[in-house]
């Protein structure tokens, strides 16, 4: 069975940082790309970055570009976000995403349940 | 960024009503279109992807159409398992989601 389980939420001041995990079990990780999505309370979508399988190409979002840094270990199934110049537009409940087997890239078929990070003073 | 525009924000139906909802992209996307579910303090569940295909383990009563810039969900026969939020992705470029369509009770 495919399991995402996020990890390191929480309430952070602005300006502070964060590190977000998302332990994978249930597949070969190393064979998938992954992602980050967030949603802010009681609003949409929206995605935030991706890596490949490999850990040699990533992507953001522009709202996140420089602040933020995806990466992952694949000996320990193990995709991270690494949060710094944290804002309050950033408070939001973070999932990790698996890129499935679909044959279209960026399509998420597997989600963590979501970790909350809060920015406020 | 492709912008993408759900119609309706919401809508209220009842059980066994068929239901639409449309996504537009802010231009082409070929079949790039994924549509989601999400029920209230839950993750994002994939219905369909590349516009129609059916995502393994979900019900034949949902469907999807289209390609370009103009899509469709449909749900043939609403149960009432299936009240929640959709949302439209598009993965032809940088993924972008619509705003959601939330289907509630009548």
């Amino acid at each position: 069975e495919v399991q995402l389980v996020e990890s390191g939420g929480g309430l952070v001041q602005p300006g502070g940082s964060l590190r977000l995990s998302c332990a994978a079990s249930g597949f070969t990780f190393r064979n998938y790309w992954m992602h980050w999505v967030r949603q802010a309370p009681g609003k949409g979508l929206v995605w935030v970055s991706r890596i490949n399988s490999d850990g040699t190409s990533t992507r953001y979002a522009d709202s996140v570009k420089g602040r933020f840094t995806i990466s992952r270990d694949n000996a320990k199934n193990t995709v991270y976000l690494q949060m710094n110049s944290l804002r309050a537009e950033d408070t939001a409940v973070y999932y990790c995403a698996r890129d499935g087997d679909t044959g279209y890239e960026c399509t998420l078929d597997y989600w963590g349940q979501g970790t909350l990070v809060t920015v406020s003073s | 960024d492709i912008q993408m525009t759900q119609s309706p924000s919401s809508l209220s139906a009842s059980v066994g009503d068929r239901v639409t909802i449309t996504c537009r992209a802010s231009q082409s996307i070929t079949s790039d279109l994924n549509w989601y579910q999400q029920k209230p303090g839950k993750a994002p569940k994939l219905l369909i992807y590349g516009a129609s295909s059916l995502q393994s383990g979900v019900p034949s009563r949902f469907s999807g159409s289209g390609s370009g810039t103009d899509f469709t969900l449909t749900i043939s026969s609403l149960q009432p398992e299936d009240f929640a939020t959709y949302y439209c992705q598009q993965s032809y470029s940088t993924p972008t989601f619509g705003q959601g369509t939330k289907v509630e009770i009548k």
